[in-house]
């Protein structure tokens, strides 16, 4: 069975801090991974990651994929608390109709 | 401006009612999706449809149903034969029908609660 494992599900900081976000994945015939914010209600895109080795970056988020070890990173640094949200992390296998979610990560972000 | 809209916001039903959630998008988008959030949990998916006038079943579609008479609406219903009904419902909607080729758009959401 097709399955997504994030860690960890829930985290702590301060403002400042750099966080690592981890998702390990298990999907047949994989061809992408996506991450999501969720921060009230609607989860917003963040990045999607089809190739290994090749960091996505937006502003003070990084994301990066390996293929082999299965497995993806979020990386926020120098975080606000702005970015207190769950994170969620989904996994697609090609010829599926679905993605397969996480449970995510929930980030709290103290000032 | 472009969205999914879903409504109502809140939905309070009374055990053995069926209850129908409403998800309407101006995107121009063929994929539509519905998924159940629960506390702590992921999201898991019910029902999606691809293209207009057809609908496949989710991981998790024993309770609901759903329609697509028209490209932008996709609304789903909670019926009383669902055993535990009471969460989160989020609707998505993507330009590619192939899940993981394209960021998918998410509503707002509604939160059921059964009584």
């Amino acid at each position: 069975e097709d399955k997504v494992v994030q860690s960890p599900l829930s985290l702590v900081v301060h403002e400042g801090d750099t966080v690592t976000l981890n998702c390990s994945y298990e999907v047949t015939n994989f061809r992408s991974l996506l991450w999501y914010k969720q921060e009230k209600k609607a989860p917003t895109f963040l990045f999607m990651l089809t190739s290994s080795g090749i960091e996505k970056k937006s502003g003070r988020l990084s994301s990066i994929l390996d293929k082999k070890e299965l497995f993806s990173i979020l990386n926020i640094t120098a975080t606000q608390t702005g970015d207190s949200a769950v994170y969620l992390c989904a996994a697609w296998g090609g010829g599926s109709e679905k993605l397969v979610f996480g449970k995510g990560t929930k980030l709290t972000v103290n000032p | 401006d472009g969205g999914i809209t879903q409504s109502p916001k809140y939905l309070f039903r009374k055990e053995g009612q069926n209850v129908t959630l409403s998800c309407e998008q101006n995107l121009n988008h063929d994929a539509m999706y519905w998924y159940r959030q629960d506390p702590g949990q992921g999201l898991r998916l019910i029902y999606y449809s691809q293209i207009v006038n057809d609908f496949q079943k989710g991981d998790i579609a024993e309770g609901y149903s759903v329609s697509r008479e028209k490209k932008e609406s996709f609304p789903l219903t909670v019926t009383s034969a669902q055993k535990n009904p009471t969460a989160f419902y989020l609707c998505a909607s993507s330009i590619d029908d192939r899940p993981g080729l394209d960021e998918q758009f998410f509503g707002p959401g509604t939160r059921l609660t059964v009584l």
